[in-house]
């Protein structure tokens, strides 16, 4: 039972490439969620996807896409990086959205971007 | 204004002494609140939450709500140097998935 598992965990780009972080889980979690984390702010949410097949925006989506492929699976697209997004990224998974529902976090993905 | 508010820190305490930690959070509608621990490079993981007012206690860590001041707090006792890390504090506001998470304070249990 490896949890939360997120591929890769480091990776450098250059402004205007494109890249897919992937998240995977293996707890039979219904909802899971993307944040990125930046020194002094805290965690912000970006997407996240309450059951299979829906996808919402949280806090800070804009030049971000997701994919929710399977009930596993749920991935971040940057599709022309910035060095705004710059920052440590974290998938998130929890049984459902209910109130008390503990959310589970991947090791984090470190993205810079020159 | 910042949806969760906590002091950054570093918050110093002694090996058994008593840490406190605050958070304020500026929504009335929050529902719920959680306390995570992150060690540095690490994920955060959850310690416990609270939804209701009043005092809840898990081992050496209790947290605190107190709706009406709209603050959240942390008390950890008989600190240990494991116990040095970054604090999130993070609340739920109306839909769980709006999930607001403070910057983190960070304490320092020295030996």
């Amino acid at each position: 039972n490896a949890g939360v598992t997120q591929t890769p965990k480091f990776q450098v780009l250059k402004t205007g490439q494109s890249m897919t972080l992937q998240c995977a889980q293996d707890m039979n979690h219904n909802s899971m969620y993307w944040y990125r984390q930046d020194p002094g702010m805290g965690l912000r949410l970006i997407y996240y996807s309450a059951s299979e097949g829906t996808t919402d925006k949280g806090e800070v989506p804009n030049g971000y896409n997701v994919s929710r492929l399977n009930k596993r699976e749920f991935s971040l697209r940057l599709e022309s990086a910035a060095p705004s997004q710059t920052s440590v990224y974290f998938c998130a998974s929890s049984v459902t959205s209910g109130p008390t529902d503990t959310q589970y976090f991947g090791p984090g993905t470190r993205l810079t971007v020159l | 204004q910042k949806e969760v508010e906590q002091n950054s820190g570093p918050l110093s305490v002694p090996e058994g002494a008593i840490a406190s930690l605050n958070c304020t959070y500026s929504d009335r509608g929050s529902q719920s609140f959680f306390w995570y621990r992150q060690y540095s490079g690490k994920s955060p993981e959850l310690i416990m939450f609270i939804y209701s007012n009043g005092d809840k206690e898990d081992g050496r860590f209790t947290a605190q709500l107190n709706k009406a001041s709209q603050y959240v707090s942390l008390l950890i006792r008989d600190s240990q140097p494991s116990d040095s890390a970054t604090y999130l504090c993070a609340v739920t506001v109306y839909n769980f998935n709006k999930f607001y998470f403070g910057s983190g304070t960070k304490l320092n249990v020295k030996p």
